[in-house]
């Protein structure tokens, strides 16, 4: 069975610094990666996603984030944050092309410190 | 701004009782999906409608109930409430039917549910 697993569950940054948030999957077989971020009071929103082709994935607002096959990693990155990248960011993993199949992980906090 | 429309933002209500929460999805999505988000059991995929049917289910109770709707919207029905299903409630759509690459969920800004 799949599972996700988000090492960290608060990150605490300064503005402008880089930072990390990990992310290590479970699974048999291929898989689909993805990144949600939800903003305070707000639902989650697709941050990037890894279906297949180049292993590296950006998004529109600086993240990016590397599939690592043999790593079972899928760790998320941006060189310098902005106080408006403070949300909770989730990892997620499907098996398969259903959605209802897409496994969250428990999610990490990032907070940034000006 | 998701196009995903919840309501009611919150909702406080005593154990024992009966709450319905309901979910307009994207114009044109044909699936719905609900989540229960708590503190202590993160995202939980509760439950999927496509058209009208049910496709898929998670780890939906008992007590917990859902239909879609012609018009597409769905509504999520919590009977016999206990303290422990106070959490945020999540309606998401997709236009994805479970064909072709993985599709993107949207999420509406959730129903928070308190029991008291």
């Amino acid at each position: 069975a799949q599972s996700v697993t988000q090492l960290d569950s608060q990150v605490p940054v300064f503005e402008e610094a880089p930072v990390e948030l990990r992310c290590n999957y479970s699974s048999s077989v291929s898989v689909y990666l993805f990144w949600y971020v939800q903003y305070p009071n707000q639902g989650l929103q697709l941050l990037l996603k890894y279906l297949s082709g180049s292993t590296l994935v950006e998004s529109i607002n600086g993240f990016e984030a590397e599939f690592n096959k043999s790593q079972t990693s899928f760790h998320l990155r941006k060189p310098s944050v902005h106080i408006s990248d403070t949300a909770e960011y989730f990892c997620a993993v499907s098996e398969d092309s259903s959605a209802s199949k897409i496994i969250f992980g428990s999610g990490t906090r990032l907070s940034i410190r000006p | 701004d998701s196009g995903v429309t919840q309501t009611p933002k919150h909702l406080i209500t005593a154990t024992g009782q009966r709450v319905t929460l309901r979910c307009s999805p994207r114009s044109g999505d044909l699936s719905v999906y609900w989540y229960q988000q708590s503190l202590d059991q993160g995202l939980q995929f509760l439950i999927q409608y496509y058209n009208g049917e049910e496709r898929a289910k998670g780890n939906i109770l008992e007590r917990f109930s859902a239909q879609q709707f012609p018009d597409l919207h769905s509504e999520l029905n919590l009977s016999s409430l206990e303290l422990g299903d106070s959490a945020l409630y999540f309606c998401a759509s997709s236009a994805m039917t479970g064909t072709g690459p993985a599709g993107e969920l949207f999420f509406g800004e959730g129903s928070r549910l308190t029991v008291l």
